[in-house]
């Protein structure tokens, strides 16, 4: 089955830090660029980061730039983001999400999310 | 970056009704338009993407259309599963950027 599957979430701190996972299975996970994504009440859907291929190529939402890191391992078909000195405001679900390679589309997959909160 | 503007942000539809949601970008963003469908406890959903071409397995009920700044979103002939909140994402320039979506609810 094609699927995309987060992990790593939890109730931090401010200040403290998170992993996240994503692990896919079901499609040829090093020929597709990936990206995170996070959903909160308060700003809606926002893309947090992109990571190409071969990680060559990398963005960030301004608003995480210098404190969250993508990165992946092709070899284990995982996607990561590393999450540093966290705010209140980066409280939301995560998503792990696919872009279609074939059009040249974002996000043509996703998964169920992992959910961070981060609260003192 | 490109604000990218819903309306309505919420709806209530009967089964059978023909449903348009429209998203408007704050700057002209060529055919670079994806519509998505969230149920609750689930990721998004992409429905059509090039603002107008239906994701494989969506049912044909769903069309888009538009360019520049205007597009829709219409469904057809409203079924009991089309109940959600659909968004919209541009893609022309980084950072890509949603609309703040738009609840369908059952009247």
């Amino acid at each position: 089955e094609v699927q995309l599957v987060e992990s790593g979430g939890g109730l931090v701190k401010p200040g403290e830090s998170l992993r996240l996972s994503c692990e896919a299975s079901g499609f040829p996970f090093s020929t597709y660029n990936m990206n995170w994504v996070r959903q909160s009440p308060s700003k809606g859907l926002e893309s947090v980061a992109f990571i190409s291929t071969s990680g060559d190529s990398i963005h960030y939402a301004d608003s995480v730039k210098g404190r969250f890191t993508i990165s992946r391992d092709n070899a284990k078909n995982s996607l990561y983001l590393q999450m540093n000195s966290l705010r209140a405001e980066d409280t939301a679900m995560y998503y792990c999400a696919r872009d279609c390679m074939t059009t040249v589309t974002p996000y043509d997959l996703w998964g169920l999310g992992t959910l961070v909160t981060v609260s003192s | 970056d490109i604000q990218m503007t819903q309306s309505p942000s919420a709806m209530s539809a009967s089964v059978g009704d023909r449903v348009t949601i429209t998203c408007r970008a704050s700057q002209g963003i060529n055919k670079y338009l994806v519509w998505f469908q969230q149920k609750p406890g689930k990721g998004p959903k992409r429905l059509i993407y090039a603002s107008s071409t239906l994701q494989s397995g969506v049912p044909s009920r769903f069309s888009g259309s538009g360019s520049g700044t205007e597009f829709t979103l219409t469904i057809s002939s409203l079924q009991p599963e089309d109940f959600a909140t659909y968004y919209c994402l541009q893609h022309n320039n980084y950072p890509w950027t949603f609309g703040q979506g738009t609840k369908v609810e059952i009247k």
